[in-house]
């Protein structure tokens, strides 16, 4: 099976600007959660979406919003977008078939806010 | 306030020494993963730990699950440069299926 795939991997964008990740799941998995990853926080979790409804929320502010389509692919959206967002965001999706919510990691996309 | 610590932060030894990470918590945990992760790379999955006490070995790497579920433990024998990463252990608490995880320790294997 084809792992996660995360595009574009890298992204330059200014402040006030707004972003676009996609993330496309392992094929059978339909929960896919977000996470953003930076050196001074670690790994922080965004959301989580399982058949294109949003099932879990971390504490980020709602300029980070997401969706997910029915073939289970889904996108996250960063809108005005400040430097303090620049970081690795990470897309995982899991196997339905493990039963504790083991997370299979896309490379990530990088995003550097200037 | 981060629910899970790691320490060390950083770890840097001789290729053929052994080492411990630490994964500590005053939460208590249904479960817990650690995870490896390359530079450019996402984490991958190595084990999860369920059951308090539990003791997996995966080759030459040991994780230990604390009795009262509240930490871990990664001991690594006879390192070599391919064990080189950032390691994450993640748990996931009683009633609530988001993983939290914790701050990492950055191992590097000198040849």
């Amino acid at each position: 099976k084809a792992g996660v795939t995360q595009t574009p991997r890298y992204l330059i964008k200014t402040r006030g600007q707004q972003v676009t990740l996609s993330c496309s799941p392992i094929s059978g998995h339909r929960s896919v959660s977000w996470y953003q990853q930076t050196p001074g926080q670690g790994l922080q979790f965004l959301f989580e979406y399982f058949s294109e409804t949003q099932r879990n929320k971390g504490n980020f502010p709602g300029r980070f919003s997401g969706r997910q389509f029915s073939n289970s692919r889904s996108e996250m959206n960063v809108s005005t977008l400040e430097l303090g967002d620049s970081a690795l965001y990470l897309c995982a999706s899991d196997d339905p078939g493990l039963a504790y919510n083991e997370q299979f990691f896309g490379p990530g996309t990088r995003l550097t806010v200037l | 306030t981060q629910l899970l610590e790691q320490s060390p932060q950083f770890l840097s030894i001789q290729e053929g020494e052994n080492l411990t990470v630490y994964c500590n918590s005053s939460s208590v945990f249904s479960s817990l993963q650690w995870y490896r992760q390359e530079p450019g790379e996402g984490p991958v999955l190595l084990v999860t730990v369920v059951t308090g006490g539990e003791v997996k070995k995966l080759k030459r790497l040991t994780f230990q699950f604390g009795d009262a579920r509240k930490d871990s433990s990664l001991h690594i024998t006879a390192a070599q440069p391919g064990d080189t990463g950032l390691y994450l252990c993640a748990g996931a608490r009683f009633g609530n299926e988001k993983l939290t995880f914790g701050t990492g320790t950055r191992l590097t294997i000198i040849p």
